[in-house]
């Protein structure tokens, strides 16, 4: 079936640092990448999506690009600031199965003044 | 335009009883799903619902049902509740095929099974 990895948490930063936060995907056909975030005591938010090979999607200067060849969709930020902390989810749907979202374990972020 | 909203938000329950938890959608949006939020299993798919029926169901057993209304409310029930159903629900509501994947999601019911 289909499955979605991260890298393992938490990860901790200081404030501007580049933030990188890696996501690897199996799947049968070509699905839709997402990353949502969650911010503490708040619900799940979309961040960004890329829909095709190729794709970046980006949002909030999060960036992140569909690799079929590596099968990744890895996050990105230059210059991450305190309020990025929160826990950060690789998803990916199928696009037959269209709102069934498989997702990653989550990484918690932390980022320090 | 109001985001997507549940209730409760927190429930108590002993082993053996049952719950409904209920969710609205945002407007205009037709289809809700619904997911399962523990530490050891992370965030997994229930079921889905679109115009009143059920389009996708994960894999949990038949004690967790779902309903959707004409208006697109919808219910989310769990019967015979063991330790293990203890978890956060997160309703999603989304513009179904027109953007495949982008879900809104709930602040969740937080559910406790004692």
């Amino acid at each position: 079936g289909n499955s979605v990895t991260q890298m393992e948490g938490p990860v901790t930063l200081s404030e501007e640092a580049f933030l990188t936060i890696n996501c690897t995907y199996t799947a049968t056909g070509y699905p839709s990448l997402f990353w949502y975030v969650q911010y503490p005591g708040e619900g799940l938010q979309l961040l960004l999506k890329a829909t095709k090979a190729d794709d970046k999607g980006s949002n909030k200067g999060f960036e992140a690009t569909y690799r079929k060849e590596t099968t990744s969709f890895h996050l990105e930020k230059g210059s991450v600031q305190v309020s990025d902390s929160a826990v950060y989810f690789c998803a990916l749907s199928d696009q037959q199965g269209a709102q069934k979202l498989v997702f990653g374990q989550g990484t918690r972020l932390t980022i320090n003044p | 335009k109001a985001g997507v909203t549940q209730t409760p938000r927190y429930l108590i329950k002993t082993r053996g009883q049952q719950v409904t938890l209920s969710c609205s959608p945002i407007s205009g949006h037709r289809s809700v799903s619904w997911y399962q939020q523990t530490p050891g299993q992370g965030l997994q798919f229930l079921f889905e619902y679109f115009s009143e029926t059920q389009r996708n169901k994960g894999n949990f057993p038949g004690r967790f049902s779902g309903r959707q209304f004409s208006n697109s409310r919808s219910e989310m029930n769990v019967s015979t509740l063991e330790l293990g159903d203890s978890a956060l629900y997160l309703c999603a509501s989304s513009l179904g095929l027109a953007d495949p994947g982008s879900q809104y999601f709930g602040p969740g019911t937080r559910l406790l099974v004692l």
